[in-house]
């Protein structure tokens, strides 16, 4: 199994502009997440989903849009990008219904806003 | 919600002592606590978890202690070495009903020679 897989690895963009990061996990896992961790800090969750078709807001929503068409890919969107969302992104899964509850990140993706 | 505090923000041992990092959480009915460990540049990894029906967990150098009634545990990192160097998040979830995992604020952990 690859886990949780994240692309891509770095990206710069500029104010305004909108890009998708990529999110696929291979573990069949029923929860998925978005977290945002600035230089320094904490994780922040963004949005989250519990299976296909279903999705909700987190801590720090604003600016950013989601979707889970699949039980694999959960992309994040950002529709106009601001130098406030220059942070490192990772994405998250846990759990099959019932099974163990260990949470498990991707590699990351690095996004700065200039 | 549930929330989480973790102490101390910064930890600073000698190679060889051991370090303690404090947790704190506030929703009772919370039933699995992960610790993370995440080095510089790199994803946070899972290093231990407990479930709230066991006090006491060890693996090898690290252990978990999980007390309900104070709603507080604790990662204990004995004989530390320079690799053990990283943040460290404590975590806390009610599996089944809730769906986030909440995070302390981290600890930096700093392994001196």
């Amino acid at each position: 199994n690859a886990g949780v897989t994240q692309t891509p690895k770095f990206r710069i963009l500029k104010i305004g502009q909108s890009m998708t990061l990529q999110c696929t996990q291979d573990m069949n896992h029923n929860y998925m997440y978005w977290y945002r961790q600035d230089p320094g800090m904490g994780l922040k969750l963004i949005y989250y989903s519990v299976g296909a078709g279903i999705t909700d807001k987190g801590e720090v929503p604003n600016g950013y849009n989601v979707s889970r068409s699949t039980t694999e890919d959960f992309p994040l969107r950002l529709e106009l990008a601001a130098p406030s969302q220059t942070s490192v992104y990772f994405c998250a899964s846990r759990g099959l219904a019932g099974g163990p509850d260990t949470q498990y990140f991707g590699p990351g993706t690095r996004l700065t806003v200039l | 919600g549930e929330n989480v505090e973790q102490h101390p923000s910064t930890l600073s041992v000698q190679e060889g002592d051991s370090a303690v990092i404090k947790c704190t959480y506030s929703d009772s009915a919370s039933n699995y606590f992960p610790w993370y460990k995440q080095e510089l540049g790199k994803r946070p990894q899972l290093i231990i978890d407990i479930r709230s029906n066991v006090g006491e967990k060890k693996d090898q150098r690290i252990a978990v202690t999980l007390n309900k009634t104070a709603k507080h545990f604790s990662l204990h990192i004995t004989e530390t070495q320079p690799e053990d160097s990283a943040v460290y998040f404590c975590a806390a979830i009610l599996t089944g009903g809730g769906n986030k995992l909440t995070f302390g604020t981290g600890t930096q952990l700093k392994v001196e020679l």
